[in-house]
């Protein structure tokens, strides 16, 4: 089964707004990832995580790890048009080496 | 530098065929990735290979299977094609075996099954 759950499925907001998604998972893990989609496309890394770490930046990008709670979160902040795409986490879990595990995604659309 | 590419970047079969898929990865990148992701769903991890042998599969049947080539390109066959076959399938790589290794992905293969 799926390591990666985000949360919303789908958001819509106005641009220069804030976007935030969120991602929860179920064993321990190495790291999680940030992976942005356009339209059916391949992934574009966005950011890394690792477990030891609660908070990283990345230009308009934040990213929160609680592995008590297992569950991350991305916020994107000033949304741009350019930001429309499917956000997927994916965690790399003890003893598996490189698979990661992905979710569902957040379809995240910004309405110019 | 070059990307990920994947070849064809689409491709119709009907029910029992086979199908061919094609990946190279990044120069110097030892590890290939592939994942099926159906319309609308997330990824599903289906193999890795890395040094020319295969680590660890997802949960496919045997009839998707691949192999790394000594060039570490690599390609995903999946036979005897069923309807539900239909998706993207994305081609992953990575620098090889460790801890915290981001994958850079290609463009995929979008694969319709009639």
């Amino acid at each position: 089964s799926q390591q990666g759950e985000e949360d919303p499925q789908a958001l819509s907001i106005q641009e220069g707004e804030n976007a935030t998604m969120n991602c929860s998972y179920k064993t321990s893990i190495n790291n999680l990832q940030w992976y942005r989609q356009n339209s059916g496309r391949g992934l574009v890394h966005l950011i890394l995580i690792r477990s030891n770490e609660r908070e990283k930046h990345s230009g308009r990008l934040r990213v929160t790890l609680d592995t008590s709670k297992k569950s991350s979160s991305l916020l994107i902040t000033a949304s741009r048009a350019a930001d429309t795409a499917s956000y997927f986490c994916a965690t790399e879990t003890w003893n598996t080496g490189n698979q990661f595990y992905f979710g569902t995604g957040t379809s995240l659309t910004v309405i110019p | 530098e070059a990307g990920v590419t994947q070849s064809p970047t689409h491709l119709i079969k009907t029910r029992g065929q086979q199908a061919t898929l094609r990946c190279s990865p990044i120069s110097g990148h030892t590890s290939v990735y592939w994942y099926q992701q159906a319309l609308g769903l997330g990824l599903q991890f289906l193999l890795w290979y890395d040094e020319g042998e295969e680590r660890n599969r997802g949960n496919f049947p045997p009839r998707f299977s691949g192999r790394q080539f000594p060039n570490y390109s690599s390609e995903l066959n999946v036979n005897a094609l069923e309807l539900e076959d239909s998706a993207l399938y994305l081609c992953a790589s990575s620098l090889g075996s460790g801890n915290v290794e981001t994958q850079y992905f290609g463009p995929g293969t979008r694969l319709l099954v009639l």
